[in-house]
């Protein structure tokens, strides 16, 4: 499968909100609601804060959210803080017991 | 607490095999399933495939299919991951994260493979 298609960079000052976009196809993100999204600071293992579509892990921020509208997904976070700068991953589930992540956005708090 | 730890940084030669491991500890260890993603320096995640440690059924990604082995020891809670005819564009931290209704709440600390003549 192809990777999902994220934008490569974004960024935001505090106290902002910012949508991060991912667009696949009706053969996972517009077929199925198993998509996450996963936070990664450098050197450091990827963080769950979205999953199936627009639910939140317990621990994580309200200011974290996720939404879908046909073939693309969106997690939105509210309130921008300092140490939500890192990359993000989308990932959707594509059928036959497959996984498929988007190529990754960094962050950027300005 | 519920936690993965991988085994430690491994390099190899063109060629050969690599097999890393992923001990659970803190859960019922067959009662999810584990996926292996990987990350190239530099590079985002990519799903390689996932293993139930219950039935020991397996999934790989198509672009490692034939060169790839997911086992799991249910009596140790280990779940191994074997890559074989490494090549240099192999070289990533391999990681293992539990896989429950396919998105990963944990995660391994990471294995870094080195493949290097």
């Amino acid at each position: 499968q192809s990777a999902l298609t994220q934008p490569a960079s974004m960024s935001g000052s505090p106290g902002q909100s910012i949508s991060i976009s991912c667009t696949g196809t009706s053969s996972d993100v517009g077929h199925y609601n198993l998509v996450s999204w996963y936070q990664q600071h450098p050197g450091e293992a990827p963080k769950l804060v979205i999953y199936e579509v627009s639910q939140r892990p317990s621990g994580v921020s309200s200011r974290f959210s996720g939404s879908k509208s046909g073939t693309t997904a969106s997690l939105t976070i509210s309130g921008l803080q300092a140490e939500d700068e890192a990359y993000y991953y989308c990932c959707s589930y594509a059928g036959s017991g497959t996984l498929v992540f988007g190529g990754g956005t960094k962050l950027t708090v300005l | 607490q519920v936690q993965l730890v991988q085994s430690g940084a491994e390099v190899e030669k063109p060629g050969a095999s690599v097999k890393v491991s992923c001990k659970a500890s803190g859960y019922t260890f067959s009662s999810y399933d584990v996926s292996w993603v990987r990350q190239a320096p530099g590079q985002g995640l990519e799903w390689m495939g996932r293993i139930s440690p219950y039935k020991g059924n397996t999934k790989y990604a198509q672009k490692f299919q034939g060169r790839v082995s997911m086992t799991t020891d249910t009596s140790t809670s280990t779940a191994y991951l074997e890559l074989g005819s490494l090549r240099s564009d192999d070289t990533a931290v391999y990681y293992c994260a539990r896989d429950y209704g396919y998105s990963f709440g944990i995660w391994g600390q990471g294995t870094l493979v080195t493949v290097s003549s």
